[in-house]
């Protein structure tokens, strides 16, 4: 069975702290590692997509990293501010697009 | 950037009736689709995926009878949930690219707002 779990489940924190996301994955065969946010009752919004040949990511405040020998991934959050508020979903690229979402971490930044 | 967009974004049916759920990319031609579940709490769950003109791949578990798929053109999908039971209540999300099976699996992926499913 192929799984994504993410820890930790919810998160909250005060405004300005760096944090770090995890993600785990059964299976190190995969095509890429993906990072969404999910804002309540909306769709997703992708923020790094990280491809099986490398190691990591950035975009702005943000930094996902890949270690496919350990089955993990992490997105680390520099600055957090109140708008970063969100579920942060990781997912594992399986195939032609077809992804593996994990159980997502909410996070609450406090002002 | 390239937006999909999906409705309705909420309905509530009664038990037995049907319910279509659109999905459609605005400026660009989605040759494949995909619809996902989410249930409260828990993450997105693929259903199927569906290539314009042909026939929806179900996910395991998935009945194609139960949740018809229809992707008859490059920029519409359709998601509807036959005779609807409090079971089907979901939150049901799709995404769209604009490759191929055998395309480049890192081409980007646009998710729609979501659709959600109340069926009393």
């Amino acid at each position: 069975k192929q799984e994504v779990t993410q820890i930790p489940a919810a998160l909250s924190v005060p405004e300005g702290e760096n944090l770090v996301l995890n993600c785990s994955f059964t299976d190190s065969a995969i095509y890429n590692l993906q990072w969404f946010r999910q804002d309540p009752g909306k769709g997703l919004t992708s923020l790094l997509l990280i491809q099986s040949s490398q190691r990591e990511q950035t975009s702005g405040r943000l930094n996902a990293s890949l270690d496919k020998s350990s089955g993990r991934s992490t997105l680390y959050i520099a600055a957090s501010q109140p708008g970063d508020s969100a579920t942060y979903l990781c997912a594992r690229g399986m195939g032609f697009q077809k992804l593996v979402f994990g159980t997502g971490t909410r996070l609450l930044v406090s002002p | 950037g390239a937006v999909v967009s999906q409705h309705p974004s909420w309905v509530i049916c009664k038990s037995g009736t049907s319910v279509k759920i659109e999905c459609r990319s605005l400026d660009f031609q989605a040759t494949t689709m995909f619809w996902y579940r989410q249930f409260p709490k828990q993450s997105l769950m693929l259903m199927a995926t569906s290539n314009e003109g042909s026939k929806a791949t179900y996910e395991q578990g998935v009945e194609k009878d139960k949740f018809l798929i229809n992707h008859a053109s490059l920029t519409l999908s359709t998601l509807t949930v036959t005779s609807a039971h409090p079971e089907d209540s979901s939150f049901y999300i799709c995404s769209a690219s604009g490759g191929r099976m055998g395309d480049s699996y890192n081409s980007p992926l646009h998710f729609g707002n979501g659709t959600r499913l109340t069926v009393t």
